[in-house]
């Protein structure tokens, strides 16, 4: 069974940083794209970052580049989002999405979550 | 801000049909991409109700189904039922944005 587990969220001041990790088991963690997505209270999803499964490809959504950082290390089975100079409205819970493998673009398995709340 | 657009709402009466629809633009499912669909109970994380444009993962019910023609892209729930009460999204890749990108949302309530 496919299990992803979100760790690492708390509360930060306004313009402080934090670090998520995800560790994923029962699959082939290396063989898989994984995405970070956000939801605000009360909110839609909004997709946050994507890595590839190698990690030598990566994209971020316009409003967290250069201010957020995705990795992964296929050792550790695990995935990271180092978030910086964070903002109130960024207040959400974050989840980790593996992909879909062959069917490209999905997000075919998700974590339960982590919540990061941004406030002073 | 979302590039898809859902209607914010459907219901429908136990055993009815209803629709959600799912319109973007021609960098998104204009131009090729597939569309996925998410069901996400309260309270709950999402989850993969329907992948390229309407195929099911398995232990999905055969009363989902999706469909894309163009622009647009459609969910279909048959057969309406209590536990159905959730949002839904759907979700393409965009060219333009180098991104994922996700629908509105749609929150189906069961009369």
């Amino acid at each position: 069974e496919v299990q992803l587990v979100e760790s690492g969220g708390g509360l930060v001041q306004p313009g402080g940083s934090l670090r998520l990790s995800c560790e994923g088991s029962g699959f082939t963690f290396s063989s898989y794209e994984m995405n970070w997505v956000r939801q605000a209270p009360g909110k839609g999803l909004e997709w946050v970052s994507y890595i590839s499964n190698s990690g030598s490809t990566i994209y971020y959504a316009d409003s967290v580049k250069g201010r957020f950082t995705i990795s992964r290390d296929n050792a550790k089975n695990s995935l990271y989002l180092q978030m910086n100079s964070l903002r109130a409205d960024e207040t959400a819970i974050y989840y980790c999405a593996r992909g879909g493998g062959a069917e490209p673009r999905l997000l075919a398995h998700w974590g339960q979550g982590t919540l990061v709340t941004v406030s002073s | 801000q979302s590039v898809l657009t859902q209607p914010p709402s459907v219901s429908g009466a136990p055993g009815q049909r209803v629709t959600i629809s799912c319109t973007g633009s021609s960098s998104n499912l204009g131009a090729g991409y597939g569309v996925h669909w998410y069901q996400q109970p309260p309270g709950t994380a999402p989850k993969l109700l329907i992948y390229g444009n309407g195929n099911r993962p398995s232990g999905v019910p055969d009363r989902f189904s999706g469909s894309k023609s163009g622009t647009s892209a459609s969910l279909a729930i048959t057969g309406l039922q209590a536990e159905d009460e959730a949002d839904y999204y759907c979700q393409s890749y965009d060219s333009s944005l180098s991104g994922y990108v996700f629908g509105t949302g749609t929150t189906v309530t069961v009369l």
